[in-house]
């Protein structure tokens, strides 16, 4: 079955980097499109960025453009998102998304906790 | 960017009621929105695609209507396991966008 499995989360001062990773098994990676999505604590949900399948195409979110690099290694069957130049408001759970055939969110990572605080 | 407005924030119902939840588009997104169910500490878990289309192993409870900016989620009889937040999401266009939320709290 589907699984996507996410890590790299932490505590991390603001304007440091942190690297997020998601790990994909139970389907052919290098066939789907997937997204990061974001929750701040007790809040909804932000859509973050998007990359196809190939790596060719990706998308962001104003607010994290020219800061957070989607990109993906589909030998490895992982999905990564850098992040620099963190501020407070980067403050999430995050999690990845796997694109369904209808282009959907059909499965999701468990989300991996960032904390920027100095 | 699309806005995505739901309605309402909290909603407060009995096991066997019938709910529904509305979502409004800025502008039209066709039928590209989706419904995803959230329980506290898990990732979201998606219900209905394609406004209408139900997520296979989803029970049939749930039901989508919709098109253009105006769109709907409905359960037909509340079960426990269904007090939860939902969000809509329109995949239209970048940058994707989800409502605020809806909280179902039992009553």
């Amino acid at each position: 079955q589907v699984q996507l499995v996410n890590s790299g989360g932490g505590v991390v001062q603001p304007g440091r980097s942190l690297r997020l990773s998601c790990a994909a098994s139970g389907f052919t990676f290098s066939n789907y499109g997937m997204h990061w999505v974001r929750q701040a604590p007790g809040k909804g949900l932000e859509w973050v960025a998007v990359i196809s399948y190939d790596g060719n195409n990706k998308y962001y979110t104003d607010s994290v453009k020219g800061r957070f690099t989607i990109s993906r290694d589909n030998s490895k069957n992982t999905l990564y998102l850098q992040m620099n130049s963190l501020r407070a408001e980067d403050t999430a759970i995050y999690y990845c998304a796997k694109v369904g055939s209808v282009a959907a969110f059909d499965n999701w990572g468990q989300g991996t906790l960032v904390t920027v605080s100095s | 960017d699309i806005q995505m407005t739901q309605s309402p924030s909290t909603l407060s119902a009995s096991v066997g009621d019938r709910v529904t939840i509305t979502c409004r588009a800025s502008q039209t997104i066709s039928s590209w929105l989706a419904w995803y169910q959230q329980k506290p500490g898990k990732a979201p878990n998606l219900l209905i695609y394609k406004a209408s289309s139900l997520e296979t192993g989803v029970p049939s409870r749930f039901s989508g209507s919709g098109s253009g900016t105006d769109f709907t989620l409905t359960i037909s009889s509340l079960q426990s396991d269904d007090f939860a937040t939902y969000y809509c999401q329109q995949y239209n266009s970048y940058p994707y966008t989800f409502g605020q939320g809806t909280k179902l709290e039992i009553k």
